[in-house]
């Protein structure tokens, strides 16, 4: 299987500063058909996981804008322009080019 | 609005079994790949089986290989879970895939196995 680590697991930020999220792949996410398969999911606490973004750089209807993808290869990153208290949560990437699907370990977001 | 609703989860003996289902709404079901994910109590998530949009593919996780079983029809999806371990304990989430990845995720029916 496809091991997926992310870093860091454990993310504090201030309120209205920038975060990032790194997210690893231990082989190439580029499928044959040519796309790559990467997501990224938002779990909030006491809540089912909600998607928001999906090959690698597109985001989600009703996603905010301060949420953005990139990467490729192995290295991806999910970036969040400015925190707000709403964020707060556990991020989670996935690979789909290989079956099994598998996720990364999670990233704990909370507030300073 | 899409919607996806679990039901059938409960607490059941080790080598047990237990049958799963997802009622959906909203959308043509026959359209779409849909999947069951879980994720064991303050841990992280675990894809566990697919089935495509005719029932004509279907894979699973090793994890679950030889075990259970996913399947649907009409507006529901299945799963039958048999030789219940302790470490299948876990939220079981019905998902609806797009690109790869799921786009639409159910609230989820928690199954606990202990003795």
């Amino acid at each position: 299987d496809v091991v997926m680590t992310q870093s860091p697991l454990s993310l504090p930020v201030t309120l209205g500063q920038p975060a990032s999220i790194s997210c690893r792949s231990s082989q190439s996410l580029v499928h044959s058909d040519g796309n790559t398969y990467l997501s990224w999911f938002q779990q909030r606490p006491g809540q089912s996981p909600r998607r928001l973004i999906y090959k690698v750089s597109n985001r989600d209807s009703g996603v905010p804008d301060r949420f953005s993808g990139s990467g490729s290869g192995t290295d991806f990153t999910l970036k969040i322009s400015g925190v707000e208290a709403e964020d707060v949560g556990v991020y989670y990437c996935l690979q789909g080019t290989y079956w099994g699907f598998t996720f990364g370990p999670g990233t704990k977001v909370d507030i300073k | 609005q899409v919607q996806l609703v679990e039901s059938g989860g409960g607490l059941v003996k080790p080598g047990g079994s237990l049958r799963l289902s997802c009622a959906v709404s909203g959308f043509t079901f026959s359209g779409y790949y849909m999947s069951w994910i879980r994720q064991a109590p303050g841990r992280g998530l675990e894809w566990i089986a697919y089935i495509s949009n005719s029932g004509s593919t279907i894979k699973y996780a090793d994890s679950v290989k030889g075990r259970f079983a996913i399947s649907r029809d009409n507006a529901k999806l299945y799963l039958q879970m048999n030789s219940l371990r302790d470490e299948d304990t876990a939220v079981y989430y019905c998902v609806r895939e797009n690109w790869r990845s799921v786009d639409y995720w159910g609230q989820g029916t928690l199954v606990t196995v202990s003795s």
